[in-house]
């Protein structure tokens, strides 16, 4: 089994809103990922947690706040968004950070859109 | 990590090869060539990665030229399902954990 599983599909959000997104994989993988994607463009990191500690925050706003509350689950909570924000939001795994171990597993993402 | 160069668009014939290729001039002595793949409205999917040697899976070929300076991703024989961008990433193995994917080439298949 090599699938994420991300949720929601497809959200939709006013500027005031907090939600949050889910990851969550099941490979036993010590490493997860977040990225955005904006049409046309390739993916960009956010964020890298490993063994459940937050290992690369790429200068993300504070609007964005990650979270991996066990080694199978990843969050993203989202307030106070703006609609440039709007985006494909990306989960990923992988065994760890080093070497094979690298091989990154995505999801089928989060589909935002800020109004 | 190496930055790596590839064509915009490509065509592809279904039950052809397709053959895309990349650039990665400034590649170092210990960086690997990756190869990802988005298909529409889904994430990226790994496919291949390798150093110097040729590599193949179940899903394609890799060729990388004598110097490290060029490769190749092959998939032997293209279906309608292999239209995708693909992205070639050079990276440091056992070094930065970070994926940083470039424009990517856009492989259209057709019947």
């Amino acid at each position: 089994d090599t699938e994420v599983t991300q949720t929601p599909k497809h959200l939709v959000m006013g500027m005031t809103n907090k939600k949050s997104l889910k990851c969550e994989q099941h490979m036993g993988h010590r490493a997860m990922y977040w990225y955005k994607q904006k049409a046309k463009k390739p993916p960009e990191l956010m964020f890298v947690y490993s063994y459940e500690k937050l290992s690369i925050n790429e200068s993300v706003p504070s609007r964005f706040s990650p979270e991996c509350p066990n080694s199978s689950l990843l969050n993203l909570h989202l307030h106070a968004l703006q609609p440039e924000d709007s985006a494909l939001y990306l989960c990923a795994s992988s065994q760890g950070l080093r070497g094979w171990e690298n091989i990154q597993y995505f999801g089928a993402g989060t589909r935002l859109s800020v109004l | 990590d190496a930055k790596t160069t590839q064509p915009t668009s490509m065509d592809c014939a279904e039950g052809r090869a397709a053959n895309l290729p990349c650039n990665h001039s400034t590649i170092s002595g210990n960086e690997y060539v990756y190869w990802y793949r988005q298909i529409h409205s889904q994430g990226p999917q790994y496919i291949i990665h390798g150093l110097k040697n040729n590599e193949t899976n179940e899903m394609a070929s890799l060729i990388i030229t004598e110097d490290r300076k060029s490769s190749t991703l092959i998939l032997p024989h293209a279906t309608l399902r292999d239209t995708a961008v693909y992205y070639c990433i050079a990276n440091l193995q056992g070094g930065s954990e970070k994926l940083v994917f470039g424009k990517g080439t856009k492989l259209t298949v057709n019947p």
